[in-house]
Parts: C-alpha cells; sequence; structure tokens
C-alpha cells in the first residue's frame, strides 16, 4: 500500500470555478502535512502547510482529518496560472517526507 | 525565503561513467538533506536521507553503492552516480530542511540527468 494517495486527475475546470482535491495517508503516526505545487519539469514549491485546526491563504483552504487520515485542498475562484500538479506530502519524525503522485489541475479559459 | 541550488541543472553522460550532481544551501544551514528522483509522470520518491558529518540513510531499494551521497558541509551535499546506466535517466531533486522550521524542506530546481 501506498503512504500516501492522490486522484491523479486531471481535473479540468473553468476559470472561477471551486475545485477539491483529497489526499489519503497511511500511517497514523505521521506528524506533519503539506500541500505542494509543481510545474512542469520544475521542482515542487511549498503551498501551505496544514494543520488539524485547518488552514486558509486567500483562495487556498487546507484542512486535516487525523480520524479518517486525509488532507483536503479547496481553491476557490481558480486562475490559469492555477493550472500545476499538486503534490500531498506527509512527513514522519522529521526526517521522511512521502510525496503522493500529484493531482493535475488544469483551469480553462 | 530558502533558496537551494542544485548544479548542473541538466547533464548528459555516456553508460558507464559517473556524475556528481551538487546541493547547497544559500542562505541557511541544513544539517539534513534529501534526495529524490523524479520519472515522467511519477512522484518524487525518497531516495535517501543526508546527514551532515554521517552516513547516510537511503530509502529501500536504493543501491548505497551506486548512489553515493555525502554531506561534508552545513550548506552542501553531493549525489554521485556511479557506472550510470540508461535506465538512471531521471530528474534528481535534493532539498534541504532549515533547522529553524524542522517541518519543512526546500527544495532545489532539480538536475535532469540522460544517460545515453
Amino acid at each position: 500500500r501506498k503512504e500516501v494517495e492522490q486522484d491523479p486527475g486531471p481535473f479540468n475546470v473553468p476559470e472561477g470555478a471551486t475545485v477539491a482535491f483529497n489526499c489519503t495517508y497511511s500511517n497514523s503516526a505521521s506528524q506533519s502535512f503539506f500541500w505542494y505545487r509543481q510545474d512542469c519539469r520544475k521542482e515542487p514549491k511549498l503551498l501551505m502547510s496544514v494543520y488539524s485546526s485547518g488552514n486558509e491563504d486567500g483562495r487556498f483552504t487546507a484542512q486535516l482529518n487525523r480520524a479518517s487520515q486525509y488532507i483536503s485542498l479547496l481553491i476557490r475562484d481558480s486562475k490559469l496560472s492555477d493550472s500545476a500538479t499538486y503534490l500531498c506530502v506527509v512527513g514522519y519524525n522529521f526526517n521522511k517526507f512521502y510525496f503522493g503522485s500529484g493531482t493535475k489541475l488544469n483551469v480553462k479559459p | 525565503g530558502a533558496v537551494v541550488s542544485q548544479h548542473p541543472s541538466r547533464v548528459i553522460c555516456k553508460s558507464g561513467t559517473s556524475v556528481k550532481i551538487e546541493c547547497r544551501s544559500l542562505d541557511f544551514q541544513a544539517t539534513t538533506m534529501f534526495w529524490y528522483r523524479q520519472f515522467p509522470k511519477q512522484s518524487l520518491m525518497l531516495m535517501a536521507t543526508s546527514n551532515e558529518g554521517s552516513k547516510a540513510t537511503y530509502e529501500q531499494g536504493v543501491e548505497k553503492d551506486k548512489f553515493l551521497i555525502n554531506h561534508a558541509s552545513l550548506t552542501l551535499s553531493t549525489l554521485t552516480v556511479t557506472s550510470a546506466h540508461p535506465e538512471d535517466s531521471s530528474f534528481y531533486i535534493c532539498s534541504a530542511r532549515d533547522e529553524g522550521a524542522v517541518y519543512e524542506q526546500y527544495f532545489g530546481p532539480g538536475t535532469r540527468l540522460t544517460v545515453t
């Protein structure tokens, strides 16, 4: 079983739409959770950390559900520039970070 | 923000040769750096954790004699792919952890290795 699982997509949405991604993780001892964004052939860039209380950064909202072992990312008012692959990352013991396979988002005009 | 550089960004080498990739943290000290590999249309796979002043910790299935890691200073880790073969062609990305923010890691721009 994979450490982190994501729906690969692609999610094709029009500009202005709201889109949500989910990610599940297998190890209940996981300590840290992140969403990264990766553009084609580039390195991943941290989008936001995910906390149990949830967090919001502009149009982006992330939630963590420890009981069900999933994290989510909600993007409101999608922009063309949001088109990318979104990677769910789960960390253990400070020293291990496991990446999901990524969810591809295409925002169309 | 924290900046991590990698060199080279792209390398093409012949089968059987060795390639060294450098990863540097430019504005912070990183006792821990990570090496990942990403094949096309796949996610990043952790290869090894590089610890300054000690031996690297390799993930299961990663050959430590083939992928040599040296973390000689708080700002530099190197990955040497020895006797490279075409199946080693991949995108290699390093990341570094800022000790002031232990849960986060900052990624280098990656090195695209092509073995012919």
